[in-house]
Parts: structure tokens; sequence; C-alpha cells
């Protein structure tokens, strides 16, 4: 079964500041799909950025940019110039690469509490 | 992407009582994920609905406790029954519409005293 690690329970940044949040995972498949997700204090998932494991480029969505190392098992989220609204749990995810609908496995999760 | 319509977003119940959580999404789909998230923890998958069929549990979850109803492919029930306090947590539903796009729901918050 495949398991994802967030070794960071918090984390704190200044504003304006960059941030990198960790998240390791075990899978013994080579097709698959990695994300991460904010939930800010409303409760809802907000999909943040994804990464496809058969592509070598990291993913990347204005602020948000990822450092995807596939034989590591790694997959880093940095926040560049945060903002207050950045301040949220942030999960990393992973999910089987098969045909069909797949569940996500989600890792313990990361406080990032943002600075004034 | 799909838009989920959850209800109810919050309740506060009594010890041994049930209680139904609704999931409507915009668009057919064929399955649909229900996590729970206890306090502080991550999100973990109770079971995963399937229209026409039984929905299958996770480890640890059990039809008894958390059944789940889906007549169609458009909506989803989960009842949480005969709560007891360690069922206080957020429940959420999750739709994926394609590879990697999931959609969740805003999530119930369930106190029970």
């Amino acid at each position: 079964a495949q398991t994802v690690t967030q070794s960071q329970p918090e984390m704190s940044v200044q504003e304006a500041e960059t941030v990198t949040l960790s998240c390791t995972y075990d899978t013994s498949e080579s097709d698959y799909y990695l994300f991460w997700y904010k939930q800010p204090p409303s409760r809802q998932m907000i999909l943040v950025i994804r990464q496809e494991a058969y592509k070598q480029q990291n993913a990347t969505e204005n602020r948000f940019s990822v450092n995807f190392q596939k034989a590591a098992k790694s997959f880093s989220l940095k926040i560049s110039d945060s903002q207050l609204g950045d301040a949220a749990m942030y999960f990393c995810a992973y999910r089987s690469g098969y045909q069909g609908a797949q569940k996500l496995v989600f890792g313990q999760g990361t406080r990032l509490t943002i600075n004034p | 992407s799909a838009v989920i319509s959850q209800k109810p977003s919050r309740d506060i119940c009594q010890r041994g009582t049930s209680l139904t959580i609704q999931c409507q999404v915009d668009s057919q789909v064929t399955m649909m994920f229900w996590y729970r998230q206890q306090p502080g923890q991550s999100l973990t998958l109770i079971a995963t609905a399937n229209q026409g069929s039984e929905a299958t549990y996770e480890s640890g979850f059990v039809i008894d406790k958390f059944p789940i109803s889906r007549p169609n492919l458009t909506f989803s029930t989960l009842t949480v029954s005969n709560m007891s306090p360690e069922d206080s947590s957020i429940y959420l539903c999750s739709v994926e519409m394609r590879a990697g796009g999931y959609t969740f729901g805003s999530g119930t918050r369930l106190t029970v005293v």
C-alpha cells in the first residue's frame, strides 16, 4: 500500500518570504499522480498543484511550485512571496495511475502560519 | 470541474443517535469517496461508493456503522450510526472528474455530545 509522509507538523514564515513544505511517499508503482491540497479554516479542500509522475518538468502554478524527485520519492512544495491568505493546513496526496477513479492517500498535513 | 453540495455543514448530535450526510454533484460521476477527518488529523478514506453496487469499505470501517447509499450518479449519503463522542469529526465527500481532477464537498463538522 502507498504511504505519504509529511515530516513537518508546523511551519511558519514571514510574509513575502519563501517557504518549502516537505513530502515523501512510498510506492512500487511507476505511474501515479501527486498533489498538494490546501485546507483553510473554512474546511474546504483546495487543489494547489498537481504533478504527473511521468513528467520530468516540475509543476508550477503562479507562486506555487514543486520539486519532484522521483528516484528519491520526494515531492516538496515551495511557496514564494508568502501572503497572509496562504495560512492553512497543507496536505500532500498520492493517486495511483491505474485506470478508473482512484482514491487519494493523504499525508498527515503541515500547518503553515504566515507572520505579518 | 464539478461542484458538490454537501449538507449539513455542521451538527451537534446526542450519543446513540444517527446522522445522515448528503452530497449532491452537479454532474454524473462513477465513484464518490467519503473521508473522515478527525480533529487535527489528516483525511482518511471511509469508503468508495459506486452506483448500483455496494460500497467498498476501507480497513477499520464497517457498513453497520457507516452505511452508504448511492441511488444515482449524482447523489450519495453517508450515515454515521449509533454515534459516540469518538465520531466527532469532519466528514467530506469527494469525486474525481478526470485523472487528477478531484473536487471536495465543503465538509460536515459533526460534534457528538
